[in-house]
């Protein structure tokens, strides 16, 4: 079955400086990868996919991410953290010819320091 | 704004108790996704719906029960509660539930069992 790690707990960044999530997969074939943010007492808000095609995936917000097939990994990217991007970030795995449930990480808190 | 609703809000309920939580779709989405979040279980899903059709089974208790009617809200049916079904319950839908479809989460119902 596929599953989602997302090693860090809480990434802290300072605003302006650039932000990583981690995201590491495992599926068996070939995956597809979704991002998603939670702000508090929200829902979870699509932000970027990967099917197929170009590694580089471009996103809302600025937010980007790479897809890199030999380290099973799809990290979520953005150039210059504002502090409104403090929020709960899901990294997400479907499988290709699989069902069609989304497995998720457990989530990473990102807090943008000002 | 995802476009997803979903009633009630808020409940809070006692153990034994049958609540029913509603979802409605995008308009021109024909699947419904059914995900339960909690702090020690993260984010499960549970049950899938497309045009009317359960599709895919998750981790969804035998107390819970759901159903896609023909004008695509859906409804997730929880009985015999216990404390530990406190949890936020969101819906999610998409245009026709194929893997690489993206899936837009409504606002979610929190659920307190006393």
């Amino acid at each position: 079955a596929q599953s989602v790690a997302q090693p860090e707990d809480q990434v802290n960044v300072a605003e302006g400086n650039p932000l990583t999530v981690k995201c590491t997969y495992s599926v068996s074939g070939n995956p597809y990868l979704f991002w998603y943010v939670q702000y508090p007492n929200r829902g979870l808000q699509f932000l970027l996919k990967y099917i197929t095609g170009d590694n580089l995936v471009k996103g809302s917000y600025g937010f980007e991410a790479e897809f890199n097939k030999s380290q099973t990994s799809f990290h979520l990217k953005k150039p210059s953290a504002l502090v409104s991007d403090s929020a709960l970030y899901f990294c997400a795995v479907r499988e290709l010819y699989g069902n069609n449930r989304l497995a998720f990480g457990k989530g990473n808190q990102v807090v943008v320091i000002p | 704004d995802s476009g997803v609703t979903q009633t009630p809000k808020h409940l809070i309920t006692a153990t034994g108790q049958r609540v029913t939580l509603r979802c409605s779709p995008r308009s021109g989405d024909l699947s419904v996704y059914w995900y339960q979040q909690s702090l020690d279980q993260g984010l499960q899903f549970l049950i899938q719906y497309y045009n009317g059709e359960e599709r895919a089974k998750g981790n969804i208790l035998e107390r819970f029960s759901a159903q896609q009617f023909p004008d695509l809200h859906s409804e997730l049916n929880l009985s015999s509660l216990e404390l530990g079904d406190s949890a936020l319950y969101f819906c999610a839908s998409s245009v026709d539930g194929q893997g690489k479809d993206t899936q837009y989460f409504g606002p979610g119902t929190r659920l307190t069992v006393l």
